[in-house]
């Protein structure tokens, strides 16, 4: 079975600021995705950025940056100079074959 | 861009009806998936779907059922409604494929309240 941890339930920064999201995960496949989605308070999930098992770099994409350290299983998501209009709900996902398994999310709020 | 519609943003229903929800994605997606998500659990995965009229059960499918008549269309079915069915419901779809492709994009959600 599959499992997603994120531990922080909510963590604050100010704008401007770089910030890490936490995400262990784990899976006994080797092949699997690993995924970050943002939910504003709007309610749609917000397709951030994706990190394959076999990837060797980071995956990055404008000012968010996927920290993947494979043997410690875990896939922190950096945001680099945060916005007001980061403030969201942020979950990590893990996709085996074509099923994605959610962590319980961790609240980003952003101060100016 | 990707689109998937949801046919309602609200609804508010009665137990014991049966209730449909509609999700429609524009982008000839083989794969379409229903979640729920409530306050402390995440999202969890009801069904999904990877072709027309073929359906998988997720980790949630009971009191749900599913239909997949046409590639870009996948309906949730709540056969007679509970109050503990309240909740936010997340259709997604996504191409067949490995990798990034097999990316999941997400409707807007439906808040279903059952009474």
């Amino acid at each position: 079975a599959q499992k997603i941890t994120q531990t922080q339930p909510g963590m604050f920064v100010q704008e401007k600021e770089a910030v890490t999201l936490d995400c262990t995960y784990d899976t006994s496949d080797q092949s699997y995705g690993l995924f970050w989605y943002k939910q504003p308070s709007s309610g749609e999930m917000i397709f951030l950025i994706y990190q394959g098992s076999y990837d060797e770099q980071n995956a990055t994409e404008g000012r968010y940056s996927l920290n993947f350290q494979k043997a410690r299983k875990s896939a922190n998501l950096v945001i680099s100079a945060s916005q007001l209009g980061d403030s969201a709900m942020y979950f990590c996902a893990m996709r085996v074959k074509s099923t994605l398994t959610f962590g319980k999310g961790t609240m980003l709020l952003v101060s100016p | 861009d990707v689109k998937v519609t949801q046919s309602s943003r609200y609804l508010v229903k009665r137990t014991g009806e049966k209730v449909f929800l509609e999700c429609v994605q524009d982008m000839d997606h083989e794969n379409m998936f229903w979640y729920r998500q409530d306050p402390g659990l995440g999202l969890r995965l009801i069904y999904f779907s990877y072709d027309v009229k073929m359906k998988e059960k997720g980790d949630i499918p009971e009191g749900y059922s599913v239909s997949r008549e046409k590639k870009e269309r996948f309906s949730l079915i709540l056969e007679s409604a509970s109050t503990n069915q309240t909740s936010m419901y997340l259709c997604a779809s996504s191409l067949l494929g490995g990798g990034t492709q097999e990316t999941q994009y997400f409707g807007p959600g439906t808040r279903l309240l059952v009474l």
